[in-house]
């Protein structure tokens, strides 16, 4: 079993609609958790960085940090075609530790 | 200012050569990282620097691979006797002195023929 679980979709939605993205991890250790938003043949890009459990909203999205369960949630609200990309969930033990990556949900908005 | 740069974006071998991965931090990012990520799948940890020392190289699948950072910014990543297995992208990021948030490069293409 992987430490983090995505499930890599690929997720098809309308423009407007909210996108509620997921990821379930098994290391109790992980403090901090970040959502990474990547555009084909193109580096990830940091979304929203959260630490420890809470919300966090920045403008249409928003992140969900829930640890006694385990599980973190990205939401897109009034969904755009730009949003379209795969979304990468990932945690890391410490500050400056390695991050661990979930496999990706590929999102595709249509116009 | 300008990002994590990496050069070249992309590098086709042959099986059994040798090649060299550069990645240029952001200017004064003390901690650096190496990435790899196949197709389909989330980057995967290679090795982590901080300042000229590996701190932690737990992710390099085998002694075939290999990394520095000789003054403490630029970082070259080495692989010997390539395999097909080693085609992905190679990704670098960088972070600040409190390193809580990495900043990624456009990544290199590897494709081991």
């Amino acid at each position: 079993q992987k430490e983090v679980e995505q499930d890599p979709g690929p997720l098809s939605v309308p423009e407007g609609a909210i996108v509620s993205l997921n990821c379930t991890y098994s290391n109790s250790a992980f403090q901090y958790f970040m959502w990474y938003r990547q555009y084909s043949r193109k580096g990830p890009e940091l979304l929203m960085y959260t630490y420890s459990s809470g919300n966090k909203e920045d403008g249409r999205f928003t992140a969900q940090v829930d640890k006694s369960s385990k599980y973190i949630s990205l939401f897109i609200r009034d969904s755009q075609p730009s949003d379209s990309a795969t979304y990468l969930c990932a945690m890391s033990a410490g500050g400056a530790q390695k991050l661990v990556f979930g496999q990706g949900t590929r999102l595709t908005i249509n116009p | 200012g300008a990002g994590v740069s990496q050069t070249p974006s992309n590098k086709v071998t042959e099986k059994g050569k040798y090649v060299e991965l550069r990645c240029d931090p952001i200017s004064g990012h003390t901690a650096l990282y190496w990435y790899r990520q196949s197709l389909g799948q989330g980057p995967e940890f290679l090795i982590y620097f901080q300042g000229t020392g590996a701190a932690d190289d737990s992710g390099l699948p085998n002694d075939r691979f290999f990394a520095v950072r000789p003054e403490g910014s630029v970082s070259t990543l080495k692989i010997q006797r390539t395999e097909r297995g080693d085609s992905a992208v190679y990704l670098c990021a960088s972070a600040g002195a409190g390193g809580d948030t990495q900043y990624f490069g456009p990544g290199t293409r590897l494709t081991v023929l």
